[in-house]
């Protein structure tokens, strides 16, 4: 069965932190890694990777792809209060169709 | 531009009683997808439309759930005989023309099931 596993569940720092988000995944075949932010409802596109060792960046943001070791990781530097969300990873598993596989996600929370 | 909308915002039901939740993808995107996501937990996929195609229902949890779409427009999710454990945000998506793209999320539709 496919699976995506974010780490750590939830994470708690101070505005001007830098945090790094991880997500690990196990699947048949693989398409592409998404990263998604959720403030309320509707997740936000942040990122989609393809390919190993490339780093994404937008910003502040950036995350990087493992397909060796089956992970990717999402960073955020110089933490706002407007960063405070549930960080979704996502995998394509090549599926046909797009059919994402989730992980739990991550709550992050920025205090001022 | 106008992006995905979803209606109702919420929905409170009684145990038993079916529910319609509305999704318009954005203009011209050709694939539109349904997922549900319980608390505190990720996205369940349920079910994909592409075009004309027969839609992909391989996550729908059971026969209670169905969902239409007409064309590349409006589609309907409809869960039939509803259970407390329906309760959940069901989140609707769309893409231009699906595999690859990008998929864009409306604000969901909370249901909760008394």
């Amino acid at each position: 069965e496919d699976k995506v596993v974010q780490s750590p569940l939830s994470l708690v720092v101070h505005e001007g932190d830098t945090v790094t988000l991880n997500c690990s995944y196990e699947v048949t075949n693989f398409r592409s890694l998404l990263w998604y932010k959720q403030e309320k409802k509707a997740p936000t596109f942040l990122f989609m990777l393809t390919s190993s060792g490339i780093e994404k960046k937008s910003g502040r943001l950036s995350s990087i792809l493992d397909k060796k070791e089956l992970f990717s990781i999402l960073n955020i530097t110089a933490t706002q209060t407007g960063d405070s969300a549930v960080y979704l990873c996502a995998v394509d598993p090549l599926q046909g169709a797009q059919k994402l596989v989730f992980g739990q996600g991550t709550r992050l929370t920025i205090n001022p | 531009g106008a992006g995905v909308s979803q209606s109702p915002s919420n929905k409170v039901t009684e145990k038993g009683k079916d529910v319609e939740l509305r999704c318009d993808p954005i203009s011209g995107h050709t694939a539109l997808y349904w997922y549900r996501q319980r608390l505190g937990q990720g996205l369940e996929f349920l079910i994909y439309f592409q075009g004309n195609s027969a839609p992909d229902k391989s996550g729908l949890p059971s026969d209670r759930f169905s969902a239409e779409r007409t064309g590349e427009s409006v589609s309907t999710l409809t869960i039939q005989r509803t259970q407390q454990e329906d309760s959940a945000v069901y989140l609707c998506a769309s893409s231009p023309s699906g595999f690859t793209d990008t998929q864009y999320f409306g604000p969901g539709t909370r249901l909760t099931v008394l």
